[in-house]
């Protein structure tokens, strides 16, 4: 069955960087793409962008560009997500979605359990 | 962007009733030559990740029971749940997909009156 895995919780300061891991088993990681969403306490979602397991390429939310990084890891089918000048205003929950067979399409078939992010002084 | 609006924002209805919940976008999300909208529906309980419902406007998702049931076309579209059981009280959230980026209504509170 389809599993995605996500790191736990980390509390970071106003600009540092934070890392979130997902790791997907249960099918073929390079045929899916992998996107994020994020969740404010509280709010709605968000999406923050994806990156294709396959050939590496991204594509991100214009209000993160420059400040989100998406990588994977082919040999442990892991993707990542990197938010760095961290604001107060980032403390969400983080969820890795999976998109569907049709890559082309942004809607999520499987979603990791989220990493909630708190970004305090 | 797409702007995805919700009606209403919280809903109670008794158990065994029909609940319905309704998503406005800003733009059409048919994509006229595939005769397809581009939107889904999620359900989120509490402390848990969004689930898949519905996509295509009224594809159920494998698994989802048929008591949910998707509609509209162009720029309205309804969410019901024909038969309220217990376990779908939750925050339900349309979302498009006719372009990028993908943009989610801002949820509808469904509670057991």
């Amino acid at each position: 069955q389809v599993q995605l895995v996500q790191s736990g919780a980390e509390v970071k300061k106003p600009g540092a960087s934070v890392k979130v891991s997902c790791k997907a088993s249960g099918y073929i990681f390079t045929t899916y793409y992998m996107h994020w969403v994020r969740q404010a306490p509280g709010q709605g979602l968000e999406w923050m962008g994806l990156i294709n397991p396959s050939g590496d390429s991204t594509s991100y939310a214009q209000k993160l560009q420059g400040r989100v990084t998406m990588t994977r890891d082919t040999s442990t089918s892991t993707v990542y997500m990197e938010l760095s000048s961290l604001r107060s205003e980032d403390t969400a929950v983080y969820y890795c979605a999976r998109g569907p067979t049709v890559v082309t399409l942004y809607y999520f078939d499987y979603w990791g359990q989220g990493t909630l992010v708190t970004v305090s002084s | 962007d797409i702007v995805m609006t919700q009606s209403p924002d919280s809903l109670a209805v008794s158990l065994g009733e029909r609940a319905t919940i309704n998503c406005k976008s800003s733009q059409s999300v048919l994509y006229s030559s595939k005769n397809k909208n581009y939107l889904a529906w999620y359900q989120q309980k509490p402390g848990q990740p969004p689930k898949l419902l519905i996509y295509w406007a009224s594809t159920r998702e494998s698994g989802v029971p048929d008591r949910f049931s998707g509609s509209g076309s162009g720029t309205d579209f309804t969410l019901t749940i024909s038969s309220l059981q217990a376990e779908d009280v939750a925050v339900y959230y349309c979302q498009q997909y006719y372009i990028t980026p993908p943009t989610f209504g801002q949820g509808t509170r469904l509670e057991i009156k």
